[in-house]
């Protein structure tokens, strides 16, 4: 069962903003919702993360409802260099009977920036 | 300096064959981890080490297996490739153990072709 759903693909233009939404119904009391960033052939890098309201970095900002049901990584302003993949993640909390967490990560969104 | 390395970048092998991959993080950090990610982009975690000790291991077939001979590094060994193994496998540190609020700090990844 999957723990967060985002949309597969997003297409903008250069300039626009980007908001990329993400559900994560089953959020525990606990958990922190973070966004990560993964260009092609490299690693996904930490880009945000946030509780709830809002969380603004030199990135993005981070737009979480008081319900935590689901949260919104607003990228302003893109350039083509932003075109890449963007997960989203909350913590897997039942660990199969150990007391530590793991992270799991959806399918991602493709954000394509055109020209 | 790369935070996290892992080497080769590029492996094609053989099915049948035995093959390693290599990472090492000079970040301090405590925690270790191997992902796949899969051609639909979807990232797996398969192992966590601390401190060199084994805290998630999931299902993944006994045919992988992580070593860790210290805390700054954590490699994966692959007996008898199938070509179902082909992916690219993410290493990946955290500071922390219980990663609620704590960054994954991942590798340029190693893109795995099992022919």
């Amino acid at each position: 069962l999957a723990k967060t759903t985002q949309p597969i693909s997003m297409d903008s233009y250069e300039g626009q903003e980007v908001n990329i939404t993400c559900s994560h119904n089953n959020i525990a009391t606990n958990d922190y919702i973070t966004w990560y960033q993964q260009f092609p052939s490299q690693g996904p890098r930490f880009i945000i993360q946030g509780y709830k309201t809002k969380v603004t970095n030199e990135v993005a900002s981070l737009f979480i409802p008081a319900d935590r049901k689901s949260s919104t990584l607003s990228l302003p302003r893109v350039s083509l260099s932003d075109t890449a993949v963007y997960y989203c993640l909350v913590v897997d909390n039942n660990a199969g009977g150990t007391s530590y967490g793991k992270l799991t990560f959806g399918q991602g969104t493709i954000l394509t920036v055109h020209p | 300096d790369t935070a996290v390395s892992q080497t080769p970048k590029y492996l094609v092998t053989q099915m049948g064959n035995d093959k390693s991959i290599k990472c090492e993080q000079n970040l301090g950090h405590d925690t270790m981890y191997w992902y796949k990610q899969d051609s639909k982009k979807f990232l797996k975690i398969m192992f966590s080490y601390n401190n060199k000790e084994l805290i998630i291991n999931e299902t993944v077939p006994n045919r992988f297996s992580p070593k860790s001979p210290d805390k700054a590094h954590l490699n994966l060994h692959i007996n008898s490739l199938e070509l179902g193994d082909s992916a690219v496998y993410f290493c990946a540190s955290s500071q922390v153990k219980f990663v609620t609020n704590e960054k994954l700090f991942f590798g340029s990844g190693t893109q795995l072709s099992v022919l």
